[in-house]
Protein backbone atom coordinates (compact mmCIF):
# COMPACT_ATOMS: atom_id res chain seq x y z
CA UNK A 1 0.00 0.00 0.00
CA UNK A 2 0.99 3.22 -0.56
CA UNK A 3 1.73 5.48 2.05
CA UNK A 4 3.55 7.95 4.27
CA UNK A 5 4.30 7.40 7.64
CA UNK A 6 5.51 9.52 10.30
CA UNK A 7 6.74 8.63 13.97
CA UNK A 8 5.97 9.93 16.27
CA UNK A 9 2.03 10.84 15.84
CA UNK A 10 2.37 12.54 19.03
CA UNK A 11 4.70 14.58 21.02
CA UNK A 12 5.16 16.50 24.37
CA UNK A 13 8.28 17.75 24.84
CA UNK A 14 9.92 21.36 26.68
CA UNK A 15 11.73 24.09 25.71
CA UNK A 16 15.30 23.38 24.08
CA UNK A 17 15.36 19.76 23.90
CA UNK A 18 16.29 18.41 20.44
CA UNK A 19 13.33 16.30 18.42
CA UNK A 20 13.11 14.15 15.48
CA UNK A 21 10.23 13.70 13.61
CA UNK A 22 10.78 10.74 11.04
CA UNK A 23 8.35 10.84 7.85
CA UNK A 24 8.97 8.08 5.06
CA UNK A 25 7.07 6.95 1.84
CA UNK A 26 7.78 3.61 -0.52
CA UNK A 27 6.53 4.99 -3.12
CA UNK A 28 10.20 6.57 -4.81
CA UNK A 29 9.03 9.60 -4.80
CA UNK A 30 11.75 12.22 -5.67
CA UNK A 31 10.07 15.33 -3.68
CA UNK A 32 8.92 15.40 -0.22
CA UNK A 33 7.85 18.90 1.74
CA UNK A 34 7.29 19.36 5.28
CA UNK A 35 4.45 21.40 6.49
CA UNK A 36 3.06 23.23 10.19
CA UNK A 37 -0.65 23.33 9.71
CA UNK A 38 -1.80 25.99 12.50
CA UNK A 39 -5.44 27.34 13.14
CA UNK A 40 -6.54 30.23 10.65
CA UNK A 41 -3.42 29.98 9.05
CA UNK A 42 -4.04 26.75 6.90
CA UNK A 43 -0.53 24.47 5.71
CA UNK A 44 3.13 26.24 5.70
CA UNK A 45 5.57 25.02 3.78
CA UNK A 46 9.12 24.58 5.93
CA UNK A 47 11.05 22.55 3.91
CA UNK A 48 11.03 20.32 1.04
CA UNK A 49 13.11 18.30 -1.37
CA UNK A 50 13.95 17.85 -4.85
CA UNK A 51 15.92 14.57 -4.10
CA UNK A 52 18.66 13.29 -2.27
CA UNK A 53 20.91 15.45 -1.17
CA UNK A 54 18.77 18.12 -2.42
CA UNK A 55 17.01 20.71 0.13
CA UNK A 56 15.72 24.29 0.02
CA UNK A 57 12.96 26.09 2.39
CA UNK A 58 9.95 26.79 2.62
CA UNK A 59 8.02 29.84 3.75
CA UNK A 60 8.92 29.26 7.54
CA UNK A 61 12.54 27.44 7.85
CA UNK A 62 13.14 29.32 10.88
CA UNK A 63 14.09 27.07 14.00
CA UNK A 64 14.28 23.56 11.54
CA UNK A 65 16.54 21.35 10.06
CA UNK A 66 16.31 18.62 7.39
CA UNK A 67 17.90 16.27 5.34
CA UNK A 68 17.58 13.98 2.74
CA UNK A 69 20.36 11.06 2.88
CA UNK A 70 17.86 8.45 1.50
CA UNK A 71 15.18 8.68 -1.21
CA UNK A 72 12.42 7.61 1.14
CA UNK A 73 13.15 9.42 4.30
CA UNK A 74 12.86 13.06 5.00
CA UNK A 75 13.44 13.72 8.70
CA UNK A 76 11.93 17.11 10.53
CA UNK A 77 15.16 18.07 12.87
CA UNK A 78 13.99 21.02 15.47
CA UNK A 79 17.80 21.46 17.34
CA UNK A 80 16.25 23.44 20.61
CA UNK A 81 12.44 23.81 20.33
CA UNK A 82 10.59 26.27 21.34
CA UNK A 83 6.70 27.40 22.65
CA UNK A 84 6.22 29.03 18.54
CA UNK A 85 6.66 25.63 17.55
CA UNK A 86 3.55 24.02 18.89
CA UNK A 87 1.55 22.97 16.18
CA UNK A 88 0.93 19.73 13.77
CA UNK A 89 2.95 18.73 10.98
CA UNK A 90 2.66 17.36 8.17
CA UNK A 91 5.21 15.57 5.45
CA UNK A 92 4.36 14.67 2.24
CA UNK A 93 5.97 13.54 -0.66
CA UNK A 94 5.21 13.44 -4.97
CA UNK A 95 6.97 12.26 -8.06
CA UNK A 96 8.34 14.65 -10.04
CA UNK A 97 9.32 14.45 -13.71
CA UNK A 98 11.90 16.36 -15.68
CA UNK A 99 11.63 18.99 -12.63
CA UNK A 100 7.41 19.62 -13.28
CA UNK A 101 5.68 18.98 -10.12
CA UNK A 102 2.74 17.04 -11.80
CA UNK A 103 1.23 14.67 -9.47
CA UNK A 104 -0.80 14.65 -6.67
CA UNK A 105 0.87 15.16 -2.71
CA UNK A 106 0.62 12.22 -0.22
CA UNK A 107 0.11 13.22 3.06
CA UNK A 108 1.21 11.66 5.82
CA UNK A 109 -1.17 11.67 8.93
CA UNK A 110 0.49 14.10 10.79
CA UNK A 111 2.34 14.84 14.05
CA UNK A 112 0.82 16.99 16.86
CA UNK A 113 3.88 18.56 18.76
CA UNK A 114 3.43 20.05 21.55
CA UNK A 115 6.53 22.27 23.31
CA UNK A 116 6.26 23.57 26.90
CA UNK B 1 4.55 35.63 -5.63
CA UNK B 2 1.86 33.52 -5.53
CA UNK B 3 -1.52 33.96 -2.79
CA UNK B 4 -3.88 31.83 -1.98
CA UNK B 5 -7.78 33.42 -0.56
CA UNK B 6 -10.71 31.59 0.55
CA UNK B 7 -13.06 33.59 1.41
CA UNK B 8 -15.27 32.06 4.64
CA UNK B 9 -13.10 30.20 7.63
CA UNK B 10 -16.22 28.41 8.32
CA UNK B 11 -19.64 27.81 5.70
CA UNK B 12 -22.60 25.91 7.13
CA UNK B 13 -25.16 24.26 5.07
CA UNK B 14 -28.36 22.01 5.45
CA UNK B 15 -27.86 18.43 4.33
CA UNK B 16 -29.37 18.27 0.70
CA UNK B 17 -28.28 21.86 0.01
CA UNK B 18 -25.07 23.09 -2.42
CA UNK B 19 -22.43 23.69 -1.64
CA UNK B 20 -20.31 26.55 -2.89
CA UNK B 21 -16.63 26.76 -1.11
CA UNK B 22 -14.75 30.02 -2.54
CA UNK B 23 -11.05 30.13 -3.72
CA UNK B 24 -9.15 32.67 -5.35
CA UNK B 25 -5.79 32.97 -6.42
CA UNK B 26 -2.57 35.03 -7.60
CA UNK B 27 -0.13 33.33 -9.81
CA UNK B 28 2.15 35.12 -12.15
CA UNK B 29 2.23 32.06 -14.30
CA UNK B 30 -0.42 29.31 -14.98
CA UNK B 31 -0.89 27.51 -12.07
CA UNK B 32 -1.65 24.28 -10.83
CA UNK B 33 -4.71 24.17 -8.53
CA UNK B 34 -5.99 22.14 -5.91
CA UNK B 35 -8.61 21.41 -2.96
CA UNK B 36 -8.24 19.20 -0.35
CA UNK B 37 -10.03 18.15 2.03
CA UNK B 38 -8.90 16.97 5.84
CA UNK B 39 -11.20 14.80 8.08
CA UNK B 40 -10.77 15.09 12.21
CA UNK B 41 -7.29 13.84 13.37
CA UNK B 42 -6.32 12.93 9.44
CA UNK B 43 -3.83 14.19 6.68
CA UNK B 44 -4.96 15.68 3.74
CA UNK B 45 -6.48 14.06 0.94
CA UNK B 46 -7.05 15.12 -2.53
CA UNK B 47 -10.10 15.92 -3.74
CA UNK B 48 -9.18 16.89 -7.29
CA UNK B 49 -7.20 19.32 -9.36
CA UNK B 50 -6.45 21.73 -12.70
CA UNK B 51 -3.64 21.15 -13.95
CA UNK B 52 -4.53 23.03 -17.47
CA UNK B 53 -6.86 20.66 -19.40
CA UNK B 54 -10.62 21.00 -18.70
CA UNK B 55 -11.37 24.07 -17.23
CA UNK B 56 -14.40 22.13 -15.08
CA UNK B 57 -12.56 19.55 -12.74
CA UNK B 58 -14.43 16.84 -11.34
CA UNK B 59 -13.30 15.27 -8.12
CA UNK B 60 -13.92 12.16 -5.66
CA UNK B 61 -17.32 12.45 -3.36
CA UNK B 62 -19.06 14.40 -6.11
CA UNK B 63 -17.28 17.29 -5.76
CA UNK B 64 -15.95 19.56 -8.55
CA UNK B 65 -14.80 22.90 -9.26
CA UNK B 66 -14.30 25.49 -12.19
CA UNK B 67 -11.01 27.35 -13.00
CA UNK B 68 -11.94 30.74 -14.36
CA UNK B 69 -8.70 32.65 -15.24
CA UNK B 70 -11.09 35.98 -15.63
CA UNK B 71 -11.95 35.74 -12.08
CA UNK B 72 -8.29 34.25 -10.62
CA UNK B 73 -10.90 31.63 -9.27
CA UNK B 74 -11.32 28.08 -8.73
CA UNK B 75 -14.53 27.28 -6.59
CA UNK B 76 -15.63 23.75 -5.30
CA UNK B 77 -18.90 22.87 -5.47
CA UNK B 78 -21.04 19.69 -4.68
CA UNK B 79 -25.37 19.68 -6.08
CA UNK B 80 -26.14 17.90 -2.67
CA UNK B 81 -24.22 17.87 0.31
CA UNK B 82 -24.35 14.85 2.63
CA UNK B 83 -23.04 14.91 6.91
CA UNK B 84 -20.16 13.09 5.59
CA UNK B 85 -18.76 16.33 3.60
CA UNK B 86 -18.46 17.70 7.26
CA UNK B 87 -14.69 18.73 7.24
CA UNK B 88 -11.99 21.60 6.54
CA UNK B 89 -11.20 22.09 2.87
CA UNK B 90 -8.28 24.06 1.92
CA UNK B 91 -7.52 25.25 -1.70
CA UNK B 92 -3.76 25.05 -3.53
CA UNK B 93 -1.66 26.81 -5.37
CA UNK B 94 1.60 25.80 -6.68
CA UNK B 95 3.61 26.92 -10.02
CA UNK B 96 4.67 24.69 -12.94
CA UNK B 97 8.55 23.90 -12.73
CA UNK B 98 8.26 24.95 -9.31
CA UNK B 99 8.41 22.75 -5.84
CA UNK B 100 6.31 25.42 -3.52
CA UNK B 101 2.72 24.68 -2.86
CA UNK B 102 0.80 27.43 -0.75
CA UNK B 103 -2.09 26.68 0.86
CA UNK B 104 -5.31 28.75 2.31
CA UNK B 105 -6.20 29.21 5.49
CA UNK B 106 -8.91 26.80 5.14
CA UNK B 107 -12.36 26.42 4.93
CA UNK B 108 -14.54 24.52 7.68
CA UNK B 109 -17.53 22.83 6.51
CA UNK B 110 -20.76 21.88 8.72
CA UNK B 111 -23.77 20.31 7.58
CA UNK B 112 -26.57 20.16 8.97
CA UNK B 113 -29.44 17.65 9.55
Amino acid sequence: EAQVTQNPRYLITVTGKKLTVTCSQNMNHEYMSWYRQDPGLGLRQIYYSMNVEVTDKGDVPEGYKVSRKEKRNFPLILESPSPNQTSLYFCASIVSISGLLTDTQYFGPGTRLTVL
Amino acid sequence: AQSVTQLGSHVSVSEGALVLLRCNYSSSVPPYLFWYVQYPNQGLQLLLKYTSAATLVKGINGFEAEFKKSETSFHLTKPSAHMSDAAEYFCAVSNTGGFKTIFGAGTRLFVKA
